[in-house]
């Protein structure tokens, strides 16, 4: 299976500071590569799809990037809702696979 | 709008079953591939199943196949996750979530219901 390796594990940022989170696949997953967002107690919610589409709803402040094995979100001007878990995930082979996360925590 | 609705999650001993249903509503579920996924307590995302739009098509990760079964019934609008066999690793939230794609599977989730909580101990 397609092994999805999130760096950094933890993010410590301000509010309004920008955020670069990556995601390093285990082999080639072309451009199938999704980005969600969990806060505690919630769950999971789809930011970004095929690598830099975002999905219904999602502010423009969300943006992500890359094809291949190598993959960033990247969070321009963080706002306070935005500190969270957030998580990539494969869909080139079966099974799906996600990463183990990047925390976003306040600085 | 779209809202999906876990239920059936509860305490059950090693060797248990349970069975897991996912209301849905807002959408044409019939049209949709559905997925099941789980998270451990404090860990992060595992994905557990898929159904295709029409009920024939599955797929399993490596740690549920043989022991869990998804199915859906198009004309209730509800997903099931039957788990028979359950290890204490299965403890777990369990989540139903909508494939983005239309009729067949995308493999991208684009909604979640709120999950329901399975512990398997005895």
């Amino acid at each position: 299976e397609i092994v999805l390796t999130q760096s950094p594990a933890t993010l410590s940022l301000s509010p309004g500071e920008r955020a670069t989170l990556s995601c390093r696949a285990s082999q080639s997953v072309s451009r199938y590569l999704a980005w969600y967002q969990q806060k505690p107690g919630q769950a999971p919610r789809l930011l970004i799809y095929d690598a830099s589409n975002r999905a219904t709803g999602i502010p423009a402040r969300f943006s992500g990037s890359g094809s291949g094995r190598d993959f960033t979100l990247i969070i321009t001007n963080l706002e306070p809702e935005d500190f969270a878990v957030y998580y990539c995930q494969q869909r080139s082979h079966w099974p799906l696979t996600f990463g183990g996360g990047t925390k976003v925590e306040i600085k | 709008q779209v809202q999906l609705v876990e239920s059936g999650g509860g305490v059950v001993q090693p060797g248990g079953s349970l069975r897991l249903s996912c209301a849905a509503s807002g959408f044409s579920f019939s049209n949709s591939g559905m997925h099941w996924v789980r998270q451990a307590p404090g860990k992060g995302l595992e994905w557990v199943a898929i159904v295709w739009y029409h009920g024939t098509n599955k797929y399993y990760a490596d740690s549920v196949q043989g022991r869990f079964t998804i199915s859906r019934d198009n004309s209730k609008n509800t997903l099931y996750l039957q788990m028979n066999s359950l290890r204490p690793e299965d403890t777990a939230i369990y989540y139903c979530a909508r494939d983005l794609g239309d009729s067949g599977s995308y493999g991208s989730l684009d909604y979640w219901g709120q999950g329901t909580l399975v512990t398997v101990s005895s």
